[in-house]
């Protein structure tokens, strides 16, 4: 069984920089992996912030920014606000099925 | 504006049966897929299927596959996801989403989550 590995926890300064990373169980996570990152907060749905590795939607805040790094999937939060503490999970694609990771909480301390 | 909106809170017997909905609006609905994505307790999010409302095709985790059922009736522009026996371990918040695949994009949209309680 597949399994995608993220951080289980993170904390960061207000305004400082931290980034998130996905790995694959099968090996380096390349673009055909199709990368998606989704922020949750407590007692709300999942909102989607980065697709395809490093696309963001018309509300993604632009201090989010995704990439590819070391093998991995990487989701950077630049100038970090207190609002940006949530969970974050990545989302990988394997020829016709997906796999979310296990997820990051991410502190702003 | 694109919204789904998903059915109220359940609460079940085990071995009974349960079908939730997920109503679409401000979007073609037989033009991209919807899946499903449960949530248990305090735990991470786990995809569990898609559905293609124009075909009905549909494409199950292999955790999932045999376990529930996705189907959607395009008429009333709604998804569903059911059960036929439910157990506690069904026990869990469970997502609809819009899911442009084509376009690389999966899970766009998020409908507001329904919470499944299965107990005795």
């Amino acid at each position: 069984q597949t399994v995608v590995t993220q951080e289980p926890s993170l904390t960061v300064s207000p305004g400082g920089t931290v980034t998130l990373t996905c790995a694959s169980s099968t090996g380096a996570v390349t673009s055909g992996y199709y990368p998606n990152w989704f922020q949750q907060k407590p007692g709300q749905a999942p909102r989607t912030l980065i697709y395809d590795t490093s696309n963001k939607h018309s509300w993604t805040p632009a201090r989010f920014s995704g990439s590819l790094l070391g093998g991995k999937a990487a989701l950077t939060l630049s100038g970090v606000q207190p609002e940006d503490e949530a969970e974050y999970y990545c989302l990988l694609y394997y020829g016709g099925a997906y796999v979310f990771g296990t997820g990051t909480k991410v502190t702003v301390l | 504006e694109v919204q789904l909106v998903q059915s109220g809170a359940e609460v079940k017997k085990p071995g009974e049966s349960l079908k939730i909905s997920c109503q679409t609006s401000g979007y073609s609905f037989t033009t991209y897929w919807i899946g499903w994505v449960r949530q248990m307790p305090g735990k991470g999010l786990e995809w569990m299927g898609f559905i293609y409302p124009d075909d009905s095709g549909t494409r199950y985790s292999p955790s999932f596959e045999g376990q529930v059922t996705i189907s959607a009736d395009k008429s009333i522009t709604t998804a569903y996801l059911q059960w036929s026996s439910l157990k506690a371990s069904d026990t869990a918040m469970y997502y609809c989403a819009r899911c442009p695949l084509r376009e690389k994009r999966p899970f766009d949209i998020w409908g507001q989550g329904t919470m499944v309680t299965v107990s005795s």
